[in-house]
């Protein structure tokens, strides 16, 4: 099962708007609404940011939010602030009984 | 409060064995399904098992299948990672996590224990 493809890198100014893609295959990201995001600051452990595309756990501000548009899914985060600067992880069901990640992606707040 | 605090992490000879223990709380872990992600040094995130919470549906990465098994103490609240035959390619920080591969996401996530395999 191939990782799921994320930029690199993204970078924003604070109050600024940013969007970090995630492209997969009608297989896994475009075959089930089973995509979360995770966010990473270093030397600690994911944090669950979004889940089944769209839907934010408690206390994730909603400056966070996801969406899918056939096999790419999708995190903004609005209104970016200092404490956003992180590593993004997308995940998605693979359909075959495991689950898949993006190689990550560097968001750099300006 | 959701607590997961991963142990048993360490330097290993290629070839060698080791154990990775879960210790959970603040959940019904048993009502779970638990998965262990790792990630090596300066490298993103991989999927490696998660097992249902009655144990009784296991899935495994084809990187770890064959040498790896996940089992769970559900009256200890520990989730448990035994993994053989261990090469350099598995040197990770392993995260174990509260959910699984689709319905349940993972919602919750320890510190991670660092693996490292050298001679």
């Amino acid at each position: 099962q191939s990782a799921l493809t994320q930029p690199p890198s993204a970078s924003g100014s604070p109050g600024q708007s940013v969007t970090i893609s995630c492209t997969g295959t009608s297989s896994d990201v475009g075959g089930y609404n089973y995509v979360s995001w995770f966010q990473q600051h270093p030397g600690k452990g994911p944090k669950l940011m979004i889940y089944e595309v769209s839907k934010r756990p408690s206390g994730v501000p909603d400056r966070f939010s996801g969406s899918k548009s056939g096999n790419t899914a999708s995190l903004t985060v609005s209104g970016l602030q200092a404490e956003d600067e992180a590593d993004y992880y997308c995940s998605s069901y693979g359909g075959s009984d495991n689950l898949v990640f993006g190689g990550g992606t560097k968001l750099t707040v300006l | 409060e959701v607590q997961l605090l991963e142990s048993g992490g360490g330097l290993v000879q290629p070839g060698g064995s080791l154990r990775l223990s879960c210790a959970t709380s603040g959940f019904r872990f048993s009502s779970y399904a638990m998965s262990w992600v790792r990630q090596a040094p300066g490298k993103g995130l991989e999927w490696v098992s998660s097992i249902s919470g009655s144990s009784g549906i296991i899935y495994y990465a084809d990187s770890v299948k064959g040498r790896f098994t996940v089992f769970r103490a559900n009256s200890k609240n520990t989730l448990y990672l035994q993994m053989n035959s261990l090469s350099a390619e598995d040197t990770a920080v392993y995260y174990c996590g509260k959910g699984g591969v689709s319905t349940t996401p993972l919602s919750d996530w320890g510190q991670g224990t660092l693996v490292t395999v050298s001679s």
